[in-house]
């Protein structure tokens, strides 16, 4: 079973700042099969990133992955005040079981 | 517009059942993997089974295996999840999810184990 660890637990940060959120996989993970995730209090999680680095449909080009192997990034460039939520990576390439990391709550500083 | 819809959640005691239904439209059911996921109170997501397509393949997490069931109804566009000899810890939002890795989730159904 791959576990993934999300880092940090908590980013503090203001709007308009950059935001790095990295999710680090116990082994590689095939075909860069990683999603992210956005869930805001009370709402449902919201596919943002999928395949490490394609951004969904309607997704603003502010989100973007990277990474690859073990090693993957969110990256939301400039914070707007709804994008302040929970991130979750998830693994689908080396599955059963399908794995999700522990989140990283971006927080309003 | 892609729909999931769940519905089925409610309070059971411990070794009860449970059966949760998915509603899905937007999309061709048929030729989608479908999944569970759960989310116990404050904490993260965890994935509880899919299913493949046509229902041949079933895949779960190693804490439901023997006690819980996953299956579809393709003529009826539908998901299920039946939840035998359930335990306080499968308390959780259960979350339907098109998809296999890219999911597109719906609004959940909460499941509260407790007697």
């Amino acid at each position: 079973e791959i576990v993934l660890t999300q880092s940090p637990g908590t980013l503090s940060l203001s709007p308009g700042e950059r935001a790095t959120l990295s999710c680090r996989a116990s082994q590689s993970v095939s075909n860069n099969f990683l999603s992210w995730y956005q869930q805001k209090p009370g709402q449902a999680p919201r596919l943002l990133i999928y395949g490490a680095s394609s951004r969904l449909s309607g997704i603003p080009d502010r989100f973007s992955g990277s990474g690859s192997g073990t090693d993957f990034t969110l990256t939301i460039s400039r914070l707007e005040p709804e994008d302040f939520a929970v991130y979750y990576c998830q693994q689908y390439g080396s599955s059963p079981p399908l794995t999700f990391g522990g989140g990283t709550k971006v927080e309003i500083k | 517009e892609v729909q999931v819809v769940e519905s089925g959640g409610g309070l059971v005691q411990p070794g009860g059942s449970l059966r949760l239904s998915c509603a899905a439209s937007g999309f061709t059911f048929s030729s989608h993997w479908m999944t569970w996921v759960r989310q116990a109170p404050g904490k993260g997501l965890e994935w509880v089974a899919n299913i493949n397509q046509d229902g041949s393949a079933r895949y779960y997490v190693d804490s439901v295996k023997g006690r819980f069931t996953i299956s579809r109804d393709n003529a009826k566009n539908s998901l299920y999840l039946l939840m035998n000899s359930l335990r306080v810890e499968d308390t959780a939002i259960y979350y339907c999810a098109k998809g296999y890795g890219d999911l597109y989730w719906g609004q959940g159904t909460p499941v509260s184990v407790s007697s």
